[in-house]
């Protein structure tokens, strides 16, 4: 039960994209396409982005997008604006009814 | 709508134990699994545990203190927690698993130990 791998800080101006990278292993990312991504803003609870690796849940702009490649999970967030300045966390069904959680991202926007 | 309320944090010390409550509303509660993930002060969130109807998991960190249960006439999700540590200092989330993602989460609950 390891943590999934992500950067703990990414940055971008206003327009720009940005991609947060989630690496896992074959138990977890690389067994399941259960990856879901998670936005949170300091001192809430975390809100459902994607889903099912590149699934967005009603009402998720259409500029959050997520993808997996092997043993690694994506999200990309295209045209990056102040409101998308939060931490993003990325999670994996890692089987037996088992989660995993990567450590989470901070997203500054300059 | 979907609500998941948390409750039963606070202040315990060392060594104490604890039980949460999530009280849940606007879905058929027994059909779905339930699980607890904890936020500890500036980090990632952490899988704690889940249960089905028939069965339970909780991280290999938690077994042997941490306890999940589910009382589904109540609508309501549990976590008993003892032994606890300074390391358990957290924000506890219910969340509501749909299969394939942990799709719906209530506000959470602090838990806070320390002498």
């Amino acid at each position: 039960q390891s943590a999934l791998t992500q950067p703990r800080s990414v940055s971008g101006s206003p327009g720009q994209s940005v991609t947060i990278s989630c690496t896992g292993t074959s138990s977890d990312v690389g067994d399941y396409n259960f990856v879901s991504w998670y936005q949170q803003h300091p001192g809430k609870a975390p809100k459902l982005l994607i889903y099912d690796v590149s699934k967005r849940p009603s009402g998720v702009p259409d500029r959050f997008s997520g993808s997996k490649s092997d043993n690694t999970a994506s999200l990309t967030i295209s045209g990056i604006q102040a409101e998308d300045e939060a931490d993003y966390h990325c999670c994996s069904y890692a089987g037996s009814n088992t989660w995993v959680f990567g450590g989470g991202t901070k997203l500054t926007v300059l | 709508e979907v609500q998941l309320v948390e409750s039963g944090g606070g202040l315990v010390q060392p060594g104490g134990s604890l039980r949460l409550s999530c009280a849940a509303s606007g879905f058929t509660f027994s059909s779905y699994a339930m699980n607890w993930v904890r936020q500890a002060p500036g980090k990632g969130l952490e899988w704690v545990s889940s249960i089905s109807s028939g069965t339970s998991s909780i991280a290999d960190s938690m077994k042997g203190r941490f306890t999940i249960s589910r009382d589904n006439a109540k609508n309501s999700l549990y976590l008993q927690m003892n032994s606890l540590r300074v390391e358990d200092t957290a924000v506890y989330y219910c969340a509501r698993d749909r299969l394939t993602v942990l799709g719906d989460w209530g506000q959470g609950t602090l838990v806070t130990v320390s002498s």
